[in-house]
C-alpha cells in the first residue's frame, strides 16, 4: 500500500531564501509524481508533474526532482517570495493502483516579508 | 478556456438529508476524480472515472456515497443520509488520458474550487 509523507508539516522562512520541501513514498513503482499548491479556501493548482522516466522538472523558480529508487522527491523554490505562501502537496500515482492518486498531508509554507 | 467548475460552492445541510454535488470537467478530459478534504487534513481519494471504463469506487467511505458520470462530461457525487463527519471540502479534478506503451496513464490533474459541505 502506497504511503506518502511530507516533511516538514510547516515551514516559515524570510523572503529571498531558497528552500526545499520533501516528499517520500513507500512504493517506488510509480507512474508519476505531481506537486500542487493549495491556497486557503481554494482548490489545488498543479505546479509540476514528473513522469517515472524523468529525474526532474523545472518551471520558473521551481524545480522538482524524483529519485524512485530511494522513494523521494524534492521541490526546490528559489528566491522565495511572500506570494509563495501556501500549502504544498505532493501526490503519487502507483502501478499497484493506477486509478488512485495518493496525496501527502502537505507542507504549510509561510514566507515572511 | 474554462477550467473545472463545481457547484454549489457551499452547502449547508441538516443531518440525515441527501446532498448532490456537481462537477463539470474540462472539455476533452476523459479522466475525472473526486476527493474529500477534511479540515486540516490531506486529500482522500473517493472515486475515479476514465472514459467508458468501470469507475474505481474503492475510495468511497460507505454505501451512502455514490457518484455518476455521463459519458465524458458532468459528474455528480451524491451523499445520502448525511452525517456530521461528512463535513469537508469535496474536490473534483479532471485530466487527459495518455496511452503509453499499452498502458493508460494520465496527464496533469486540474482541480475545481471545491464544494464546502457542512452538515449540522
Amino acid at each position: 500500500k502506497q504511503e506518502v509523507t511530507q516533511i516538514p508539516a510547516a515551514l516559515s522562512v524570510p523572503e529571498g531564501e531558497n528552500l526545499v520541501l520533501n516528499c517520500s513514498f513507500t512504493d517506488s513503482a510509480i507512474y508519476n509524481l505531481q506537486w500542487f499548491r493549495q491556497d486557503p479556501g481554494k482548490g489545488l493548482t498543479s505546479l509540476l508533474l514528473i513522469q517515472s522516466s524523468q529525474r526532474e522538472q523545472t518551471s520558473g523558480r521551481l524545480n522538482a526532482s524524483l529519485d524512485k529508487s530511494s522513494g523521494r522527491s524534492t521541490l526546490y523554490i528559489a528566491a522565495s517570495q511572500p506570494g509563495d505562501s501556501a500549502t504544498y502537496l505532493c501526490a503519487v500515482r502507483s502501478y499497484s493502483s493506477a486509478s488512485k492518486i495518493i496525496f501527502g498531508s502537505g507542507t504549510r509554507l509561510s514566507i515572511r516579508p | 478556456g474554462a477550467g473545472v467548475s463545481q457547484s454549489p460552492s457551499n452547502k449547508v445541510t441538516e443531518k440525515g438529508k441527501d446532498v448532490e454535488l456537481r462537477c463539470d470537467p474540462i472539455s476533452g478530459h476523459t479522466a475525472l476524480y473526486w476527493y474529500r478534504q477534511r479540515l486540516g487534513q490531506g486529500l482522500e481519494f473517493l472515486i475515479y472515472f476514465q472514459g467508458n471504463s468501470a469507475p474505481d469506487k474503492s475510495g468511497l467511505p460507505s454505501d451512502r456515497f455514490s457518484a455518476e458520470r455521463t459519458g465524458e462530461s458532468v459528474s455528480t457525487l451524491t451523499i445520502q443520509r448525511t452525517q456530521q463527519e461528512d463535513s469537508a471540502v469535496y474536490l473534483c479534478a479532471s485530466s487527459r488520458a495518455l496511452r503509453t506503451s499499452g498502458r493508460v496513464s494520465t496527464d496533469t490533474q486540474y482541480f475545481g474550487p471545491g464544494t464546502r459541505l457542512t452538515v449540522l
